[in-house]
């Protein structure tokens, strides 16, 4: 079974509005982590924002918020006021239990184009 | 956020030769480091985990003979790829935990060298 699911392949979005990207996740492990990462066309990976299956509020980084859900399993990447520069890869990943240094499991990623 | 370099960032090499690809941590002692692949508009695969001082641990279905992974210091560790061939051509991406762990242990990658196998 997938652990990781990002149903959207592509997006589109105009320039200054708000996206959501889609990410669910599978596992019967109460403590867990959810990543979200930025991957432009030159390969690198960019860390955006990090919520931990026991924090009690939705984390965000600037224009980036992870909308956490966890009855439905869901950790959707809300980006406000869309940039240019936002057209990129995104992945969603998890890394299952307590101990750090576990690796983390990718979803299949999201390609967003940002409209101007 | 910790820094972690890759080198070299691009590399084209021949059929049947080895390629060599550098993970270094630069501000910070790397006891475990990662190494992910990945395909055109594919996600990133864990390929094996790399621990100072002794053998890396491969995931299922990677070639530990092909992908010979070396981490000889707390700031470096190498991914060789052995005779290579065209089905090898990739981008591969390493991570590097903190020591001082937490949430964000090994949230950092290099850029990433993508390989080209003619």
């Amino acid at each position: 079974a997938q652990k990781i699911t990002q149903t959207q392949p592509g997006m589109f979005v105009q320039e200054k509005e708000a996206v959501t990207l889609d990410c669910t996740y599978d596992t019967s492990d109460p403590s867990y982590g959810l990543f979200w990462y930025k991957q432009p066309s030159s390969g690198e990976m960019i860390f955006l924002i990090y919520q931990g299956s026991y924090d009690q509020q939705n984390a965000t980084e600037g224009r980036y918020s992870l909308n956490f859900q966890k009855a439905r399993k869901s950790a959707n990447l809300v980006i406000s006021a869309s940039q240019l520069g936002d057209s990129a890869m995104y992945f969603c990943a998890m890394r299952e239990g307590r101990e750090y240094g576990n690796k983390l499991v990718f979803g299949a990623g999201t390609i967003l184009r940002v409209k101007s | 956020g910790a820094v972690v370099s890759q080198h070299p960032s691009r590399v084209i090499c021949k059929s049947g030769t080895s390629v060599k690809i550098e993970c270094r941590s630069l501000d910070f002692q790397a006891t475990t480091m990662f190494w992910y692949r990945q395909f055109p508009k594919q996600s990133l695969m864990l390929m094996a985990t790399s621990n100072e001082g002794s053998k890396a641990t491969y995931e299922q279905g990677v070639e530990k003979d092909k992908f010979l992974i070396n981490h000889a210091s707390l700031t470096l560790s190498t991914l060789t790829v052995t005779s290579a061939h065209p089905e090898d051509s990739s981008f591969y991406i390493c991570s590097a935990k903190t020591p001082q762990g937490g949430v964000l242990a090994e949230a950092f990658f290099g850029q990433g060298t993508r390989l080209t196998v003619v």
